[in-house]
Parts: C-alpha cells; structure tokens; sequence
C-alpha cells in the first residue's frame, strides 16, 4: 500500500520559515491535502489539491508538490502555529485514502 | 457552513459492535458530497475508516474492510458507522467528516476532509 512519510518533529523560531516535507512514490502525480491539529482540537484542512487555501487559512501557509515530496511552508511562523500537521492523498492504485505520520511543529 | 456532530457510546466491550452517527446540518447530504469516518488513537496520527456517498456509494480502508459498514440516511440527513469485533487496538477518538470525491471516466477519486465533527472517544474495555 501506499506510504507516506514525515518528519515527526520539526523546530522553528517564530518569524522563521517552516517546512514540513511528505514523502511519497512519485508523490508528485498525486494531490496532496495538509491539515493542521492543535491539542484536543479536530483536524482543520489548511491546504488542499497542493497547494491550494481555503478562504480562512492566513496566505502564511503555502504548499507545493513535485517528484517524491510534498512539501507545506509557513512563512512568519508565529506561536499559534504551533501543532501537529497531517499530509494525505488519494492513492487510485488501491482507492484508499492515505494519511501522513504527522509531524510535531514546536515554535521556539 | 456545514456542521458535523458525532453520538454513540464512550464505552464499548471487547467483541461488540461499535456503532456511530454523523448529524450533519446547515447542509443536504443528498445534495452530493462523500462523508467520512477517520479515527485517531489517543497520542498517535490519522486512520481512514471509509467513506460513503448520498447515493450509498462505500469505499473503505482495506485494514477495516471485513469488520466496518458505512451507511447514510438522507431523510435524517445523517450516516452511520458499525465496526464489528472490537479490540482495546480500536480505542480511538473518532470523526466524521465531509469529503469531495467523484468518478471520472470510470475513475473514482477522494480528496479533502472539510468541515470535520469534533469527535468523540470510544473506550473499548470491559
């Protein structure tokens, strides 16, 4: 089946850029959704088809997907950007939706 | 906005069914979208259970394919989940979710979760 790998954790320092990679066989074929979960909180989408916004998430979160990783940045990190970030895809090999490990933000 | 509210009991026995409904509001299940179950073990990541359409259309995790069933009730404008043969391993805390998806020359495809429900946890203990 179809595996998607992230980092579990990554550090930034807030005004700093963030960068949370999701691995992927030719990732770049498919499209790629992100989520962000903060403690106790669902799962809210922050990017969806790589790249694209829903119309409340600050332009700060941007994604991009090509060859083997996709990747979601945020620019001008700040405190509550602090949380756990999800990458999922819809692998037509198997119709299976596939999620990412999650990887931990820390804001230092 | 549509608005998604998980019900069902916190606490099910090993062995038993656990059974879920999704109330969905400010929205028409039968005006299309899928609607999803994805549950999270507590202190660990995301896991598709399955997703059905307005017309009962399923598609499911392989993992959980022999134990779940999805289904949808457009006059209550809710769906439900059944997972059968619980262990402790399905404690989870559970979500429904919308989700676009459709079939193009023969093709299905999945995409995003939005809005999602806020969740509720399902305890499998005797």
């Amino acid at each position: 089946s179809y595996v998607l790998t992230q980092p579990p954790s990554v550090s930034v320092a807030p005004g700093k850029t963030a960068r949370i990679t999701c691995g992927g066989n030719n990732i770049g074929s498919k499209s790629v959704h992100w989520y962000q979960q903060k403690p106790g909180q669902a799962p809210v989408l922050v990017i969806y088809y790589d790249g694209d916004r829903p119309s409340e998430i600050p332009e700060r979160f941007s994604g991009s997907n090509s060859g083997n990783t996709a990747t979601l940045t945020i620019s001008r990190v700040e405190a509550g950007d602090e949380a756990d970030y999800y990458c999922q895809v819809w692998d037509s090999s198997s119709n299976h939706v596939v999620f990412g490990g999650g990887t931990k933000l820390t804001v230092l | 906005q549509a608005q998604l509210q998980e019900s069902g009991p916190g606490l099910v026995k090993p062995s038993e069914t656990l059974p879920l409904t999704c109330a969905v509001s400010n929205y028409s299940i039968s005006s299309g979208f899928y609607w999803g179950w994805i549950r999270q073990p507590p202190g660990k990541g995301l896991e598709w259970i399955g997703s059905i359409n307005h017309r009962g259309s399923t598609s499911y995790n392989p993992s959980l394919k022999s134990r779940v069933t999805i289904s949808v009730d457009t006059s209550k404008n809710k769906f439900s989940l059944k997972l059968n043969s619980v262990t402790a391993a399905d404690t989870a805390v559970y979500y429904c979710a919308r989700q676009p998806g459709g079939c193009s020359s023969g093709d299905c495809y999945l995409n995003w979760f939005d809005p999602w429900g806020q969740g509720t946890l399902v305890t499998v203990s005797s």
